[in-house]
């Protein structure tokens, strides 16, 4: 069962207007969370990433937030622009992970129209 | 180079067949790693290199694959006797430490058809 759940599988949106994609893990005992972007035919490029103990971080017009006792996380993105057509993929790590066992989620694909 | 490289772009084989797929790292990255991406599915972790230690090949699907990693560096993952299922996106990630720790840096990907 895949330990990262995002939500929704894909939403189409008018530039211009913001949106929020969704991610809830059950990943434990938690270490960090990250959101990717990935264009298509690309690989993922890293947006942000949170530790336990942060609650929000932004990047340009990327904003994502953390709850770590719901173990829940959101990725907010202002003011869309046709470059944000792409995955955006949340990715959850634990203390007890070996090196790169890293847990994916399958990917929000945003979609973002004139 | 600047990212990590990956090659071929895309391969198309014909069941049964081998394949080798290469990755290059960002140099002096330690950490390699290998991924693959099914469509509609999360990135589903491969084999994982760290300097000069033993890899951890836990994420192998089965015996058909297998990796390598000469000279801390280059890095080829093959594919024997490839079957459909194998049709994929598979990425190549390089860090300059343990992923958990940093950043990790992904190349574009190899996307295998097996037909």
């Amino acid at each position: 069962k895949n330990q990262v759940e995002q939500s929704p599988q894909s939403l189409i949106i008018l530039e211009g207007k913001n949106c929020t994609l969704q991610c809830n893990y059950t990943v434990s005992p938690f270490s960090n969370l990250r959101w990717y972007k990935q264009d298509t035919g690309r690989g993922p490029v890293s947006l942000t990433i949170m530790t336990f103990s942060e609650n929000t971080k932004s990047n340009g017009r990327y904003t994502a937030t953390l709850d770590a006792d719901t173990k829940q996380s959101s990725l907010h993105i202002t003011a869309s622009q046709l470059s944000d057509s792409a995955s955006y993929i949340c990715v959850v790590s634990a203390w007890t992970d070996s090196w790169g066992k890293l847990q994916f989620g399958a990917g929000t694909q945003v979609v973002v129209t004139p | 180079g600047a990212g990590v490289s990956q090659s071929p772009s895309n391969k198309v084989t014909e069941k049964g067949k081998d394949v080798e797929l290469r990755c290059d790292p960002i140099s002096g990255h330690t950490a390699l790693y290998w991924y693959r991406q099914s469509l509609g599915q999360g990135l589903e972790f491969l084999i994982y290199f760290q300097g000069n230690s033993a890899p951890d090949k836990s994420g192998l699907p089965s015996d058909r694959f297998s990796a390598e990693r000469t000279g801390g560096s280059v890095s080829t993952l093959t594919i024997q006797r490839t079957q459909q299922e194998d049709s994929a996106v598979y990425l190549c990630a390089s860090s300059l430490f343990g992923i958990r720790g940093t950043e990790a840096f992904f190349g574009q990907g190899t996307r295998l058809t097996v037909v």
